[in-house]
């Protein structure tokens, strides 16, 4: 199946600082996810982004199919940013598979 | 409007005790997820329902099975319980093969 890798593993920020965090994956996708799992342990969904470009407030979010990765930006990072952040990518059939994740931890 | 909805939130079972994880979507999709998250780990595929009347084993179906109720409903039973079981599980759903996926707030279940 297609391996998808996440890094770094864990990132400290202080609070304001910018940060990008990438999502390398194995084969071709046709569909990619970032979601943010907060420390409540609720996911949410951020960009799905199987190609290209978009941007949500502070966040964007931009995939390179071609070359098998994704990055992750987030700018002026604010507490509320901490928590994991997960990609995932869908396996042939239906299956989404996951990334071990990015722990995010903005200091004050 | 309530998306995903997972029931119950919080559970405690003894070793070799059966229970079932219900959950429900007002989204209209037609595929439905059950994934277990273990500390430190990214989620993992239980099972699937590609759409209503079909079920599928995903990376980790042993110990588990599935029940596509309809098409709002996708319950996850535990036959007998054990202490490898203990995990947050999540429910999702999405449309198709490559559309959005959402998921549920999760159940945190310890086996004792």
């Amino acid at each position: 199946g297609i391996q998808v890798e996440q890094s770094p593993p864990d990132l400290i920020l202080q609070e304001g600082a910018n940060s990008t965090l990438r999502c390398n994956f194995s084969d071709s996708v046709n569909n990619l996810q970032w979601f943010h799992q907060n420390p409540w342990g609720q996911l949410i969904n951020l960009f799905y982004i199987p190609s290209g470009t978009k941007q949500n407030g502070r966040l964007s979010a931009t995939t390179v199919a071609t070359e098998r990765y994704s990055l992750l930006y987030i700018s002026s990072s604010q507490t509320t940013d901490s928590g994991v952040y997960f990609c995932a990518v869908r396996q042939v059939g239906y299956k989404l598979s996951f990334g071990a994740g990015t722990t995010v931890t903005v200091r004050a | 409007n309530a998306g995903v909805t997972q029931t119950p939130k919080f559970q405690v079972l003894k070793t070799g005790q059966s229970m079932t994880l219900q959950c429900a979507q007002d989204m209209n999709h037609n595929s439905m997820y059950w994934y277990r998250q273990d500390p430190g780990m990214g989620l993992r595929l239980i099972y699937y329902s590609a759409s209503e009347g079909t079920t599928d084993k995903g990376e980790v179906p042993n110990g588990y099975n599935v029940s596509r109720l309809n098409k709002r409903e996708f319950s996850l039973r535990l036959e007998s319980a054990a202490p490898s079981q203990t995990s947050v599980y999540f429910c999702a759903t999405r449309t198709g093969r490559d559309t959005e996926a959402f998921f549920g707030q999760g159940t945190r279940l310890t086996v004792v």
